[in-house]
């Protein structure tokens, strides 16, 4: 059950897009079309903002996408706004055991 | 509206236990695994454990394998977390989290708060 890797940081400008990448194995994010993505403001609790590797929860918007290549996944944010600036962590399905595992997470700053 | 409320957390010396509760509401309890995630101060998150709708399937992160017990009680829709063997690695906020069918979680808890110090 070893974390996912992201990067520590990640930023942009207003308007902007940025990826952060989320790199597992073919025993967790290789393996299953189990990916999510969570967006965590200080002090609030996690919320989720892509399943399933690339779909959105309602009230989500369209300027958070999800994609998934072999073992590692990504959260793109396009049109990057003041209000998207916080931590950004990704999880994945681990299979056996049915357990689940997160990444380190990413904290995103918007220029 | 869906609402999960943690209660139980506090102060604890190493080597001590703690209970901690999550009271749910809004939805159809039986119908959800459910699950506990951490995080501690500063850090990121971590699953702890989950249990199926009916109580027959439970499951640990390596960290609290047989340290911690997972439970439910389906007819006061509330989940539980028994730790025991508490050491300081394990102070966090302890979430109560809903599982989908995707293994992702679309509702949490605001937290309890668990320190382990002596």
């Amino acid at each position: 059950q070893s974390a996912l890797t992201q990067p520590p940081s990640a930023s942009g400008s207003p308007g902007q897009s940025v990826t952060i990448s989320c790199t597992g194995t073919s025993s967790d994010v290789g393996g299953y079309e189990f990916v999510s993505w969570y967006q965590q403001f200080p002090g609030k609790a996690p919320k989720l903002m892509i399943y399933e590797v690339s779909k959105r929860p309602s009230g989500v918007p369209d300027r958070f996408s999800g994609s998934k290549s072999g073992n590692t996944a990504s959260l793109t944010v396009s049109g990057l706004q003041a209000e998207d600036e916080a931590d950004y962590y990704c999880s994945s399905y681990g299979g056996s055991n049915h357990y689940v595992v997160f990444g380190g997470g990413t904290k995103l700053t918007v220029l | 509206e869906v609402h999960l409320v943690e209660s139980g957390g506090g102060w604890v010396q190493p080597g001590g236990s703690l209970r901690l509760s999550c009271a749910a509401s809004g939805f159809t309890f039986t119908g959800y695994w459910m699950s506990w995630v951490r995080q501690a101060p500063g850090k990121g998150l971590e699953w702890v454990a989950n249990i199926k709708q009916d109580g027959t399937e439970k499951y640990y992160g390596d960290s609290v394998k047989g340290r911690f017990t997972i439970s439910r009680d389906n007819a006061k829709k509330s989940l539980y977390l028994q730790m025991d063997s508490l050491s300081a690695e394990d102070s966090a906020l302890y979430y109560c989290a809903r599982d989908t069918s995707s293994w992702d979680f679309d509702y949490w808890g605001q937290g309890s708060l668990v320190t382990v110090s002596s």
